[in-house]
């Protein structure tokens, strides 16, 4: 079955400054690949999140890429503040009649 | 914005009993999940139901485990004998877009197996 690898587990910058969070899949039949974020208390809410035959997806301060080669995707978050502070979640999914798996988190902590 | 509600916010259950984590997905998705994170670790998926029945289940879902959609708008969670390592939150979630795809989830129900 698909196995998501994150990294890092924890992430600590400067406001301002950028956050960039890797991720590893294992099945190349994945093609679906959003990212959560976990603020505490409250469940995963997408933020954004990319399919398999684009390479590149920007939201704002926040963006996507996606290696179908290498199998890894990564996120991008610029200008970071305060509120971007949350745990960060990939996870990667076949679309049809497959489960999504996620990857473990990364704790992001931006720094006034 | 609609959102998945879930109730209790918080259950605490003795060894042994049953529980059932409700939730209330939003109004127009067709497909319904339950997943569970153990304190620190992945978000791990449960199990997926469109058009009534189960469409995908893990092998965490095991036969204490059953899932059911009462009536038009809930969707519950029913473990049978609770164990200790059932401890977890355990979230619910729902789509509109076919299985898998832009899930929105609910706050979670955090389960205390004593």
């Amino acid at each position: 079955g698909e196995n998501v690898e994150q990294h890092p587990s924890t992430l600590s910058v400067q406001e301002g400054d950028s956050a960039v969070i890797k991720c590893t899949y294992s099945d190349s039949a994945s093609n679906y690949f959003p990212w959560y974020k976990q603020e505490l208390g409250k469940g995963p809410q997408l933020i954004i999140d990319i399919r398999s035959n684009v390479g590149e997806k920007k939201d704002q301060r926040i963006a996507v890429t996606l290696n179908k080669t290498a199998k890894h995707f990564s996120l991008h978050i610029t200008e970071t503040q305060p509120e971007d502070s949350a745990v960060y979640f990939c996870a990667a999914s076949i679309t049809v009649g497959n489960d999504m798996r996620f990857g473990a988190g990364t704790r992001l902590t931006v720094k006034p | 914005e609609p959102e998945v509600t879930q109730t209790p916010s918080h259950q605490v259950t003795q060894m042994g009993q049953e529980v059932i984590l409700r939730c209330v997905p939003i109004s127009n998705h067709l497909y319904f999940y339950w997943y569970r994170q153990i304190l620190g670790q992945k978000v791990e998926f449960l199990v997926s139901f469109y058009n009534n029945e189960i469409s995908e289940k893990s092998e965490i879902f095991d036969d204490q485990f059953s899932v059911e959609r009462p009536d038009g708008s809930n969707f519950t969670l029913k473990i049978r004998s609770t164990k200790l390592e059932d401890s977890a939150m355990y979230f619910c979630a729902s789509s509109d877009r076919g299985l898998n795809e832009k899930l929105f989830f609910g706050s979670g129900t955090q389960l205390s197996v004593l």
